[in-house]
C-alpha cells in the first residue's frame, strides 16, 4: 500500500511557465514533507520542505503548498527552466521514522 | 549531496557472489538510511540505522541482505549470493538527528549490476 503517491508519472511544461507537481499521502501521522530532485545517474538532491504546522513554504522559484485536510501537497516551480528537467520525488516522515518516498514525476521543460 | 560518500559508484558481480556497498555519512550525521531504486521505479526504503543500532529494517529482504553502521567507519550494506533481481541503484542518505523537521541528504548511489 503506497503511503505517498504521485499520480502523474510525467509532466511537460513550456520554458517560462509554471510547473505544478502533485503529491498525495495516506498516513495522517506524517508531519514533515520534502521534495527532492533527481538527475539520471545522480543521487536525489533536497529541494524544499514543509512542516505540517505551515501551509506554504517558498524558496526562490520553488514553493510548496500543503493541504492537510486533503492530505495533498504540491510543488510549484515558476518560471520553469530547462535545467529543471528531472525526476521529482515527494517524501514524508514523522518523528523518528524513516522517509517514505513517492514514485516520482518526470518533469520535462521544453525550450 | 557531495557530503555523503558512497563507494563504489559501480559494482559488477556474478550471480552467487557477495556485494558490499559502503556509505560514509555527512560529517556530524549519525543517522543513515538505505534505499533501492529499481529501473523505472521510485525509491524504496530498505533500512534505517543509527550508530551501532538498526532502528528500522522493515524494508530489507529477510534473506541475503544485511546492514551495519559500526561505531567507527562507514555503513555497509551487504548482499550475499546476489541474483539478477538485485541489480539496481542503491542510495544511502544521512541526517544529523532523529526527530522532527529533519532532512536527509543523499549520496551519488552505487549501481549494482549482477551478470
Amino acid at each position: 500500500d503506497q503511503q505517498v503517491k504521485q499520480n502523474s508519472p510525467s509532466l511537460s511544461v513550456q520554458e517560462g511557465r509554471i510547473s505544478i507537481l502533485n503529491c498525495d499521502y495516506t498516513n495522517s501521522m506524517f508531519d514533515y514533507f520534502l521534495w527532492y530532485k533527481k538527475y539520471p545517474a545522480e543521487g536525489p538532491t533536497f529541494l524544499i520542505s514543509i512542516s505540517s504546522i505551515k501551509d506554504k513554504n517558498e524558496d526562490g522559484r520553488f514553493t510548496v503548498f500543503l493541504n492537510k485536510s486533503a492530505k495533498h501537497l504540491s510543488l510549484h516551480i515558476v518560471p520553469s527552466q530547462p535545467g529543471d528537467s528531472a525526476v521529482y520525488f515527494c517524501a514524508a516522515n514523522y518523528d523518528g521514522q524513516n522517509f517514505v518516498f513517492g514514485p516520482g514525476t518526470r518533469l520535462s521543460v521544453l525550450p | 549531496n557531495a557530503g555523503v560518500m558512497q563507494n563504489p559508484r559501480h559494482l559488477v558481480r556474478r550471480r552467487g557472489q557477495e556485494a558490499r556497498l559502503r556509505c560514509s555519512p555527512m560529517k556530524g550525521h549519525s543517522h543513515v538510511y538505505w534505499y533501492r531504486q529499481l529501473p523505472e521505479e521510485g525509491l524504496k526504503f530498505m533500512v534505517y540505522l543509527q550508530k551501532e543500532n538498526i532502528i528500522d529494517e522493515s524494508g530489507m529482504p529477510k534473506e541475503r541482505f544485511s546492514a551495519e553502521f559500526p561505531k567507527e567507519g562507514p555503513s555497509i550494506l551487504r548482499i550475499q549470493q546476489v541474483v539478477r533481481g538485485d541489480s539496481a541503484a542503491y542510495f544511502c542518505a544521512s541526517s544529523p538527528r532523529q526527530g522532527r523537521n529533519t532532512e536527509a541528504f543523499f549520496g551519488q548511489g552505487t549501481r549494482l549490476t549482477v551478470v
